[in-house]
């Protein structure tokens, strides 16, 4: 079991938006602005796509964005397009023991 | 551009042992933490390491400590994972992942990643 839980799978057609949830604890999402977003194509490596809760990397459209409120991260990908079909997964910073947690991932499916 | 390249990979019976290794090219390797992340077949990611800079500092997930060690050379520009009593549960792709930053937490650079079968 996976420490932080998102949803299994999400879907949506092209050109709407989804969003993708990622509950955590107080330990972890709720006490850390340290929220990153990953995702990965089948048999590729991840990609980091949001990081601090809601900055992008250089190069990654903004059509991703990045938002927290709580114990509970959300990625929402807005103007959906073929090529987002992917898996997304939600990592959070737990502290200097723990150091980093991920959630279960979320395979996207676009219609 | 930054490149990270795993090898060591491949099968080994339970309790036995493999080195994985990373090499890595682009960036000023000693500036940053680096990390092995792994991913079981069809599962999701688990962090599982991390080394310091200067190799100060180490850590481990639950699941893998006294068992894996972590390792650096700066002078080579690379990263090892000494893996041993290995278990079926440790059967995945291993990423090395390099940090946004120095000590960051959030990973912007990874390998290709190396499979690890551990099976009888």
């Amino acid at each position: 079991q996976s420490a932080l839980t998102q949803p299994a799978s999400v879907s949506g057609s092209p050109g709407q938006s989804i969003t993708i949830s990622c509950t955590g604890t107080s330990s972890d999402v709720g006490n850390y602005n340290l929220v990153s977003w990953y995702q990965q194509h089948p048999g590729k490596a991840p990609k980091l796509m949001i990081y601090e809760g809601t900055k992008r990397p250089s190069g990654v459209s903004n059509r991703f964005s990045g938002s927290k409120s709580g114990n509970t991260a959300s990625l929402t990908i807005s103007g959906l397009q073929a090529e987002d079909e992917a898996d997304y997964y939600c990592c959070s910073y737990a502290g200097s023991s723990t150091y980093v947690v991920f959630g279960g991932g979320t395979k996207l499916t676009v219609l | 551009q930054v490149q990270l390249v795993e090898s060591g990979g491949g099968l080994v019976k339970p309790g036995g042992s493999l080195r994985l290794s990373c090499a890595a090219s682009g960036f000023t390797f000693s500036d940053y933490y680096m990390s092995w992340i792994r991913q079981a077949p069809g599962k999701g990611l688990e962090w599982v390491s991390y080394i310091s800079s200067s190799s100060s500092y180490r850590n481990y997930a639950d699941s893998v400590r006294g068992r894996f060690t972590i390792s650096r050379d700066n002078a080579k520009n690379s990263l090892y994972l000494q893996m041993n009593s290995l278990r079926a549960e440790d059967t995945a792709v291993y990423y090395c992942a390099r940090p946004l930053y120095g000590s960051s937490s959030e990973f912007d650079s990874w390998g290709q990643g190396t499979l690890v079968t551990v099976s009888s």
